[in-house]
């Protein structure tokens, strides 16, 4: 089976760090996927993880660690617009077609 | 490019009726995935087609179906509409899916069943 957690909600303040977990139990693994969906739009690409450690992308960084199943997004510089949600996914490997499985989501609300 | 294009963008459609949802993948992507969003539930997966094949699909019922084309636009049909359809249906397109790229999603038909 598979299943993936994330909170449902985080607030935070402008300026500050956040930092949201995403824990995963798949059949396969082929990669964690982040994404970010501002309210009423398509969710878009925010980064990308198939090796465990940190990749880093300007005021975003992803990290996995794929032994614990677990991932974290994390925001610095806190801005109004990060206010959204933030989508985990984790993409199967060749037996499931490489299907790309998304979690509920984490509603991130930055205040100011 | 021109990124995922789909139509329509709204739809309101009373219980019993059917309702068929259009989507154009980014040029030269053969993978098209289906997801259903609602308030709570997030995204979750229907079904995707590669190269006309449907490789994978999710735990909906035999009302909802769909198929691809050459060209590699997809269509998604959903029969004898209920209330609880209603919902934010999005497709994404992906490049090669031997390897883990990343989904582009159009920004959604939203379907509302009255």
């Amino acid at each position: 089976g598979q299943n993936i957690d994330q909170p449902t909600e985080m607030t935070a303040t402008e300026g500050a760090i956040v930092q949201i977990n995403c824990t995963y139990q798949t059949s396969g693994f082929n990669g964690l996927f982040w994404y970010q969906q501002h309210a009423g739009e398509a969710p878009t690409f925010l980064s990308y993880n198939v090796l465990d450690g940190l990749e880093e992308k300007g005021r975003f960084s992803s990290f996995l660690s794929r032994s614990k199943g677990y991932s974290y997004l994390l925001l610095k510089e806190l801005q109004m617009k990060d206010s959204a949600s933030y989508l985990c996914a984790v993409r199967g490997t060749m037996d499931s077609s490489y299907k790309l499985i998304f979690g509920s989501g984490t509603r991130l609300l930055v205040r100011p | 490019k021109a990124g995922v294009t789909q139509t329509p963008r709204y739809l309101i459609k009373t219980r019993g009726q059917q309702v068929t949802l259009s989507c154009s993948p980014i040029s030269g992507h053969r993978s098209v995935s289906w997801y259903q969003q609602t308030p709570g539930q997030g995204l979750q997966f229907l079904f995707e087609y590669f190269s006309e094949t449907q490789r994978n699909k999710g735990n909906f019922p035999g009302r909802f179906s769909g198929r691809q084309f050459s060209n590699s636009r997809s269509e998604m049909n959903v029969s004898t509409l209920e209330l609880g359809d209603s919902a934010l249906y999005l497709c994404a397109s992906s490049g090669d899916t031997d390897r883990a790229t990343e989904a582009f999603f159009g920004q959604g038909t939203r379907l509302t069943v009255v």
